[in-house]
């Protein structure tokens, strides 16, 4: 089954304590992204990826830290967490950034962060 | 600054009625929007898209209609149904070169809509 999968699903953790979600699709895609959720704010794009060892800062990226060393894989690292990351986040993936337009970006079920 | 803007957090709608979701925009380099739908506990899923060439473009009890000059496009959901209860997000896209946010989704806030039975 075609999916992006994240974990941890929840996590509640302490302020400093460096943490990765990881996130994983099994589609071949050249494109991936998070997004944090928050209320009254929509859904914020953090950092994205166009393909392996190419990544770019999304609007909200401070904070956080990605990397893409294979195709599969895009996890997000909070080196030191403040509460202001708690959130939900999602991570998305695309056939590439050209199929978004048309729909393609495949969201995984999220991960919910508390930062105490 | 917001550059899609859904101005309504919420809306409630009786069964059967026509449920009209609103956005508006202030870029006019996007070239195509798109609404996505999200369940509690899910990630969103993908509804319908316009691109800017068109005015409408129709699925099934979903049609977006888009205003270029008024920069506004609205979702019609017709008949609403009760699974149709969640939030829609609107979003925007530039597809034209790689680099910088090029290709990448701008999202509204979102509007929550119940549907009720």
């Amino acid at each position: 089954e075609a999916q992006v999968t994240q974990n941890p699903r929840y996590l509640i953790t302490v302020t400093g304590k460096k943490l990765t979600v990881t996130c994983s699709q099994n589609m071949n895609h050249e494109y991936m992204s998070w997004y944090r959720q928050d209320p009254g704010l929509g859904l914020r794009q953090i950092y994205y990826s166009m393909n392996v060892e190419v990544t770019d800062k999304g609007d909200v990226p401070e904070g956080y830290k990605v990397s893409r060393k294979e195709k599969r894989n895009f996890p997000l690292i909070l080196e030191s967490p403040s509460p202001n990351q708690t959130s939900l986040y999602f991570c998305a993936s695309s056939l590439s950034y050209r199929s978004i337009a048309a729909g393609e970006l495949f969201f995984g079920e999220g991960s919910r962060l508390t930062v105490l | 600054d917001q550059q899609v803007k859904q101005n309504s957090p919420s809306l409630s709608v009786q069964e059967g009625r026509i449920s009209i979701l609103n956005c508006d925009y202030t870029n006019s380099m996007f070239d195509y929007f798109l609404w996505y739908k999200k369940y509690p506990a899910e990630g969103p899923t993908f509804l319908i898209s316009i691109s800017s060439i068109k005015d409408k473009n129709e699925d099934g009890r979903f049609t977006v209609f888009l205003n270029k000059s008024a920069k506004h496009l609205s979702l019609h959901i017709v008949p609403s149904q009760p699974g149709d209860s969640a939030v829609y997000f609107c979003a925007a896209s530039v597809v034209m070169n790689y680099g910088g946010s090029q290709g990448n989704l701008i999202f509204g806030k979102g509007t929550k809509l119940s549907v009720k039975p």
